[in-house]
């Protein structure tokens, strides 16, 4: 079964304190990884796809890496608009059908 | 911009009830997906269809079923609501069945079963 694990569970930073969040998964076959951002009383807005180990991108203040485990979003000198909660999720099938990890809820405060 | 519209925001419905929850997206996106969202649990599959009149269990379909009748719109039943379905629930399509595809989101419909 595939699995996706997403730490810490929580997180809070200082304005400009770079840090990063993990998604470690465990899946028979990844054909793509997908970062999300999620904002309260909102549906989860996508940011990034990955597809094999090494790969990097970047938005703005994030950039998101893959290894053959797991994944990481950097995020460099946050504001507190990047507050959010930030969704990990894994393709293994031959559709666009997702399996996500719970979530990193993210507090950036001024 | 793709839009994926669920019609309500919120939703209070007693125990026993029919429940018709509904999405529309407006791309011509071929697959549509419904999943359910709870503190500690994360994102769940429900139902997923990838053309009309198609449909597919996801991960936890049990209590629920599903309607496609037009490709742009995508229905979530609660054929007898209960307790344990009070939850977020979101809509989503995507383009066409690569595994690249991303999903678009709707707003959800926080659904409360008293």
């Amino acid at each position: 079964e595939d699995q996706v694990t997403q730490s810490p569970e929580a997180l809070r930073l200082q304005e400009g304190e770079s840090s990063s969040l993990n998604c470690s998964y465990t899946v028979s076959g990844l054909r793509g990884l997908f970062w999300y951002r999620q904002d309260p009383g909102k549906g989860p807005e996508f940011l990034f796809t990955l597809y094999s180990a090494g790969e990097e991108k970047e938005k703005e203040r994030l950039k998101a890496t893959l290894t053959k485990k797991e994944s990481f979003l950097h995020i460099t000198a946050p504001k507190p608009e990047d507050s959010a909660t930030y969704l990990c999720a894994v393709n293994t099938g031959a559709n666009s059908k997702l399996t996500f990890g719970k979530g990193i809820t993210l507090s950036v405060r001024p | 911009d793709v839009k994926v519209t669920q019609s309500s925001r919120y939703l209070v419905k007693r125990t026993g009830e029919k429940v018709f929850l509904e999405c529309v997206q407006d791309m011509d996106h071929e697959n549509m997906f419904w999943y359910r969202q709870d503190p500690g649990l994360g994102l769940r599959l429900i139902y997923f269809s990838y053309d009309v009149k198609m449909k597919e269990k996801g991960d936890i379909p049990e209590g629920y079923s599903v309607s496609r009748e037009k490709k742009e719109r995508f229905s979530l039943i609660l054929e007898s609501a209960s307790t344990n379905q009070t939850s977020m629930y979101l809509c989503a399509s995507s383009l066409g069945t690569a595994a690249n595809e991303k999903l678009f989101f709707g707003s959800g419909t926080q659904l409360s079963v008293l």
